[in-house]
């Protein structure tokens, strides 16, 4: 199998409940912040992003929550899928060079 | 279909080899990236470059060149002066300060 998704934390989450992802991010400059989904195998997908003049953005069963006082970020799912099992990690994005990855959550869905 | 394709999947390297990861976009991005994934870590900025013939080193650019000979090619040489290659590598592409799109990825395995 693929080793992308070893060591990272694991969430693991019953079929049709809401799953939360949490992300602490580093530079308090960073204005821009991106969620990506990777399957197994598989190239990041882009979720669902928010810049920094925002607390809350809302996509298609996804929400994302930004708090800049504490640095942190949060990927909300609502009835979680199975689709939903992936590895799920956030971007910081201050420029070309300056975008930095958190390792990532594996989320497991529990049918 | 508009997106990002690698090439190939999978690619095996014998030691004191050079291997060409091909990577091609037509979104019409001007900036491309390749990072390197290992396990248990954030992806790692390998190169990038924000215009054609243009490129800047990223944050292990070591044992790696890359060329920018057109708008919609970027592709990665991984040198033998690179003393652990097995990783899998993502090519990705965007507009300016806008998330990266990724490509499905190649695995690279030393033998």
């Amino acid at each position: 199998g693929e080793s992308v998704g070893l060591h990272l934390p694991t969430l693991s989450v019953q079929e049709g409940d809401n799953s939360i992802i949490n992300c602490a991010y580093s530079n308090s400059a960073s204005d821009y912040f991106i969620w990506y989904k990777q399957e197994s195998g598989k190239g990041p997908q882009f979720i669902i992003d928010i810049r920094s003049n925002m607390d809350k953005r809302q996509g298609q069963r996804v929400t994302v929550l930004l708090n800049k006082t504490v640095k942190h970020l949060s990927l909300q799912i609502a009835a979680t899928q199975p689709g939903d099992s992936a590895v799920y990690f956030c971007a910081e994005n201050r420029g070309y060079q300056k975008v930095t990855f958190g390792i990532g959550t594996k989320l497991q869905v529990i049918p | 279909d508009g997106g990002i394709t690698q090439s190939p999947k999978y690619l095996f390297r014998k030691e004191g080899q050079n291997v060409t990861l091909s990577c091609e976009q037509n979104l019409n991005h001007d900036a491309m990236y390749w990072y390197r994934q290992d396990p248990g870590q954030g992806l790692r900025l390998i190169y990038y470059s924000q215009i054609v013939n243009d490129f800047q080193k990223g944050d292990i650019a070591e044992g790696y060149s890359v060329s920018r000979e057109k708008k919609e090619s970027f592709p990665l040489t991984v040198t033998s002066a690179q003393k652990n290659p097995t990783a899998f590598y993502l090519c990705a592409s965007s507009q300016p300060r806008d998330e990266q799109f990724f490509g499905p990825g190649t695995r690279l395995t030393v033998l």
